[in-house]
């Protein structure tokens, strides 16, 4: 069971726009910590989408934003490719577990 | 542009030791950052094992802290997991990574390419 509760799955046609929930409590995302996101592409380690709630790294289309309020997060994409097929990964700080970095569950994403 | 590599053994012994070393290219790990282990059990999620600030504290996951060490050899840029008494549950993807930081979280950014180990005997 994680901390950071993700949908396991998500769809969503080619240009459509998806969302993906992350949602914490008053100990991690509640508390103030940023959240970052991560994109794993089938068989590869994962890469950084989304920093501090809502920056891209340099060569991350703008297509992928990031947003945060209260004890939630959010990452949006829009103009869905095929190629955004994969599973996404949120992450925090918790100050109940020793200050210990935590992740999502993961979500899935399938483009339709 | 700063490159991570796992390497060490891919099956280890139920109750032995797990040991890792993560080799740094085109960085300093002493340029100011921290470094981190992350690991993935085959079709499941990630967990953070432990994070180093080199010349700082080392942090762990409470869940693995009595059983984790990690260690930095900065004469040769590299860090290194160490995991006892291993079983099935800790065979997994291991994942190095170098961390940046800001006053409220750090995140994982690269990351290495990751490395099965497999406990069995």
């Amino acid at each position: 069971q994680s901390v950071l509760t993700q949908p396991p799955s998500v769809s969503g046609a080619p240009g459509q726009r998806v969302t993906i929930s992350c949602t914490g409590s008053s100990s991690n995302i509640g508390a103030g910590f940023d959240v970052h996101w991560y994109q794993q592409l089938p068989g590869t380690a994962p890469k950084l989408l989304i920093y501090r709630n809502s920056n891209r790294p340099s060569g991350v289309p703008d297509r992928f934003s990031g947003s945060k309020s209260g004890t939630s997060a959010s990452l949006a994409i829009t103009g869905l490719q095929a190629e955004d097929e994969a599973d996404y990964y949120c992450q925090s700080y918790d100050i109940n577990l020793s200050h210990s970095k935590v992740f999502g569950g993961g979500t899935k994403l399938t483009v339709l | 542009q700063v490159q991570l590599q796992e390497s060490g053994p891919g099956l280890v012994k139920p109750s032995e030791t797990l040991s890792l070393t993560c080799s740094v290219s085109d960085y300093s790990i002493s340029g100011g950052f921290y470094w981190g282990w992350i690991r993935q059990p085959p079709g499941k999620g990630l967990e953070w094992i432990g994070s180093f600030y080199p010349g700082g504290t080392t942090y762990y996951n409470p869940s693995l802290k009595s059983r984790v060490t990690i260690s930095v050899d900065t004469s040769k840029n590299q860090f290194s997991l160490r995991l006892n008494s291993v079983t099935a549950a800790d065979t997994a993807v291991y994942y190095c990574a170098r961390e940046p930081y800001s006053s409220s979280t750090n995140w994982f950014d690269p990351w290495g390419q990751g490395t099965l180990v497999t406990v069995s005997s």
